[in-house]
Formats: C-alpha cells, sequence, structure tokens
C-alpha cells in the first residue's frame, strides 16, 4: 500500500529565508505527483504537478523535483514571504489509465513571519 | 465563478441521523471525488465518479452513498450518521481522467461534527 510521508510537519521561518519541503513516497510506480497548498478553512490549491517522466517543474518561486527511483519529492519557495504561510500537501497519482486515485501526505504547516 | 460549490459549510448532527453534502462544479468536469480529511492523516478518497450514472468506491466507502444524476452534481450521503464520520470533507473535480496533466480542483470543504 502506498504512504507518502512529509517531513518537517511544521516549519517556521522569517521572511526572506529559502526553504525546502520535503514529500517521500513508499511505491515508485507513480503516474504523477502534485504538490497542493491549504489555507485554514479552505479547500486545496494545485501548485505544481510533475509527471512521472519530469524532473522537476517551476512556477515563479516555487521548484519542485521529482526523483521516482528513490521516492521523494522536494518543494523548493524561494524568498518566502508571510503571504506563502500554509500547509502544504503533496499527492501522489496511482494508477497509469482510467481513475486517477491520489494518496495525500499528512502536510507540512509553514510559517513565515514578517 | 467557476469552480466548486459545497454545501453546508458547516452541520452538526446526532449519532443516527441522516443528511446529504451537497458538491457542483461548473466546469463541465468529467471527473468528482469526495475526499475526508481528520488531524494526523492525510485525504483519503471516500467514493469518485468518472462520469453521469457512473459511481465506485475509495479507500474509506462504509457509511457513506453518492450518486451522479448529472454531469454537474455529486451528493455526499449519510445515511446514519456516527462519531466517527465527524471531518472535514472535500469535493474535487477535474476535467477527464484520461488526461495525465490533469488537476484537480477543490471545494471550500463541508466541516462535519457527530455528536
Amino acid at each position: 500500500k502506498q504512504e507518502v510521508t512529509q517531513i518537517p510537519a511544521a516549519l517556521s521561518v522569517p521572511e526572506g529565508e529559502n526553504l525546502v519541503l520535503n514529500c517521500s513516497f513508499t511505491d515508485s510506480a507513480i503516474y504523477n505527483l502534485q504538490w497542493f497548498r491549504q489555507d485554514p478553512g479552505k479547500g486545496l490549491t494545485s501548485l505544481l504537478l510533475i509527471q512521472s517522466s519530469q524532473r522537476e517543474q517551476t512556477s515563479g518561486r516555487l521548484n519542485a523535483s521529482l526523483d521516482k527511483s528513490s521516492g521523494r519529492s522536494t518543494l523548493y519557495i524561494a524568498a518566502s514571504q508571510p503571504g506563502d504561510s500554509a500547509t502544504y500537501l503533496c499527492a501522489v497519482r496511482e494508477g497509469y489509465t482510467g481513475f486517477q486515485k491520489l494518496v495525500f501526505g499528512t502536510g507540512t504547516r509553514l510559517l513565515v513571519s514578517p | 465563478n467557476a469552480g466548486v460549490t459545497q454545501t453546508p459549510k458547516f452541520q452538526v448532527l446526532k449519532t443516527g441521523q441522516s443528511m446529504t453534502l451537497q458538491c457542483a462544479q461548473d466546469m463541465n468536469h468529467e471527473y468528482m471525488s469526495w475526499y475526508r480529511q481528520d488531524p494526523g492523516m492525510g485525504l483519503r478518497l471516500i467514493h469518485y465518479s468518472v462520469g453521469a450514472g457512473i459511481t465506485d468506491q475509495g479507500e474509506v466507502p462504509n457509511g457513506y452513498n453518492v450518486s451522479r444524476s448529472t454531469t454537474e452534481d455529486f451528493p455526499l450521503r449519510l445515511l446514519s450518521a456516527a462519531p466517527s464520520q465527524t471531518s472535514v470533507y472535500f469535493c474535487a473535480s477535474s476535467y477527464s481522467r484520461y488526461s495525465g496533466a490533469n488537476v484537480l480542483t477543490f471545494g471550500a470543504g463541508s466541516r462535519l461534527t457527530v455528536l
């Protein structure tokens, strides 16, 4: 059974720092991996999606990498801002055809202080 | 505004009561799903649908029913609520289940408490 782990569970940094969030998964047979952001009391917003054949994806100050063979992904946030404070979730997609089933990690709660 | 709309946002039930969580999307998405989110656990899939008239079970389906009579709506029914169903419920949809670059659009969530 696929298990997704995110470390650390919580992270507090001063504004301006570059930071890395980690995601690991136990079964490397994934179709893709997504990073989501969740604000308190709100739904999830997709940040980046990396296909299994890709090594990384970038969007603005965010960069996500994927190493399927080692079962790891990292989300790099450059020059963090207070507005980045949220919970970040990673999820792997299992199943290469048809139904899109996602297995989620428990998230990293990020607090960026001014 | 286009997106996924969930109602109600908050609900308190007594054990044994029934209720329906509503989910509607106006993006003509083929795929819809329900997840629950509990403290210390990742989101877990309850039920999903790949089109009108087609539903299937996810990881934690017990105690929940779904139907998909239209493309837009995917309600989640609790027939006899139990305290273990206290959770935050999220509905999510995507355009096509066959697209590899498919991202899920999530609703804002429904917080359910069962006493």
